[in-house]
């Protein structure tokens, strides 16, 4: 079945370094949703990328989606302790039901 | 606007026994999903409903698991017995337009479940 995966599993940062993750699917995707899921807290909508090659910013928050709209990444520039979270990355998930395929996410850790 | 709700947060029950969550989602959106997110993996989709119809219940185990979503509105789901691999937080969310995968999901708080 279809699937998106997502890369790494895991990413310790120092408070300022930059991070990045990376999301790949086998198939092309109409559209490309991530979403921030805090420490015991639920997912939450940051953002959507319908274009192939689309760039969009939301402060220090980067996210691509490639040219042949089956990748996407998010980098985060300048890590901040509230960037701690898991971060998903989200596909269509085929038919016309507009349900979503999530990837495994990406924890990300910001040692002060 | 109020957001997604859904009870109860946390529920303890020991294998066999049956349990029920419940999610009321935001007033007016036409499509309610149900979700299962084993610790460390991202939300599974176990139920779609468009209004009060079922749209993709694919990977809803049907022989233990059920939902429903009476009026359009309200939406329960239940695990009847549950068995030890059902421990999960189990996540509604909902969306204004239906069969629409562009549609922004907004998610409850989720109901975390501990099998024993």
């Amino acid at each position: 079945g279809q699937q998106v995966m997502q890369i790494p599993q895991y990413q310790h940062v120092q408070e300022g370094e930059d991070f990045t993750t990376y999301c790949n699917s086998s198939t092309t995707l109409s559209n490309i949703q991530w979403y921030k899921q805090r420490p015991g807290g639920h997912p939450v909508f940051l953002i959507q990328l319908v274009k192939s090659g689309e760039v969009k910013k939301q402060k220090r928050l980067t996210f691509q989606f490639g040219e042949a709209k089956k990748n996407s990444s998010l980098h985060i520039t300048a890590t901040q302790t509230t960037d701690v979270g898991t971060y998903f990355c989200a596909g269509p998930g085929g038919g016309s039901q507009g349900n979503l395929i999530f990837g495994k996410g990406t924890k990300l850790s910001v040692k002060p | 606007e109020a957001g997604v709700a859904q009870s109860p947060r946390y529920k303890i029950i020991e294998k066999r026994q049956s349990v029920a969550f419940w999610c009321n989602p935001i007033s007016g959106h036409a499509t309610l999903y149900w979700y299962q997110q084993i610790l460390g993996q991202g939300p599974k989709l176990l139920i779609q409903f468009q209004n009060n119809g079922v749209v993709d219940d694919s990977q809803l185990p049907k022989d233990r698991f059920s939902a429903e979503r009476l009026k359009g509105v309200d939406s329960t789901l239940k695990i009847q017995p549950a068995k030890l691999e059902d421990s999960a937080v189990y996540l509604c969310a909902s969306s204004l337009v239906a069969g629409v995968s562009r549609e922004t999901q907004y998610f409850g708080p989720g109901t975390r479940l501990l099998v024993l």
